[in-house]
């Protein structure tokens, strides 16, 4: 009963360092994204794919690349930390044949210093 | 365009008491809407989803909501709080178009005995 399964869970970084965050989820769904918790900010979505060998940005994108590798994997690239991008970041999936519930990950907890 | 609008980024209720969370919400076609809690350092969970069916939803937990269109309004309420429920509590809206989910802000939730 895997569902979404990212890592790392922890990391913490120096600026101007580079980091991938890798996604996973096994429930054969079409539609992946990442998201970033801040706290007071609820969770706004970074990029999303909507099937595979497609991405699309979010609300905040700038500073963030992704890759949708095949239909299971969805991976989140920061190719020179900022501490402005130390945050809880979130992978989810979700199917529009399930009611468009979106199913998440247990987060990603990134420093940057 | 859609947004979501919770009121109170902290409640505090007593153990037994109603619970009450607000999201007020804005969506230019029929929305979906759905409530997720978060429990410390975990990822989030449905609660529950409306999806143009009935409009009182009842979740997991004990909790329900009401979709009201002419207030733009999917509250959450449980009857009577568990020191269980202490957990930071999102609204979201999708579009029936598509997937994507905006979050409101939040709202943590302390339950005191």
């Amino acid at each position: 009963n895997a569902g979404v399964t990212q890592t790392p869970k922890f990391q913490v970084l120096k600026t101007g360092q580079s980091m991938t965050l890798q996604c996973a989820q096994d429930m054969n769904h079409n539609s992946m994204y990442w998201y970033r918790q801040d706290p007071g900010m609820g969770l706004r979505l970074i990029y999303y794919s909507a099937s595979e060998g497609t991405t699309d940005k979010g609300e905040v994108p700038n500073g963030y690349n992704v890759s949708r590798l095949n239909k299971r994997e969805f991976s989140l690239r920061l190719e020179s930390a900022a501490p402005s991008q130390t945050s809880v970041y979130f992978c989810a999936s979700s199917e529009k044949s399930s009611g468009n519930t979106i199913y998440f990950g247990e987060g990603s907890w990134l420093t940057v210093v | 365009a859609q947004s979501v609008t919770q009121l109170g980024s902290h409640v505090s209720v007593s153990e037994g008491a109603l619970v009450l969370l607000r999201c007020n919400y804005s969506s230019s076609v029929p929305p979906y809407l759905f409530w997720y809690v978060q429990y410390p350092n975990q990822g989030l969970q449905l609660l529950l989803k409306y999806t143009s069916a009935a409009t009182l939803v009842k979740g997991i937990n004990g909790f329900e909501a009401e979709f009201k269109k002419s207030e733009t309004s999917f509250h959450l309420t449980k009857p009577s709080a568990h020191m269980s429920d202490a957990a930071e509590y999102f609204c979201a809206v999708s579009g029936a178009a598509g997937n994507k989910l905006t979050f409101g802000g939040g709202t943590r939730v302390l339950v005191k005995p």
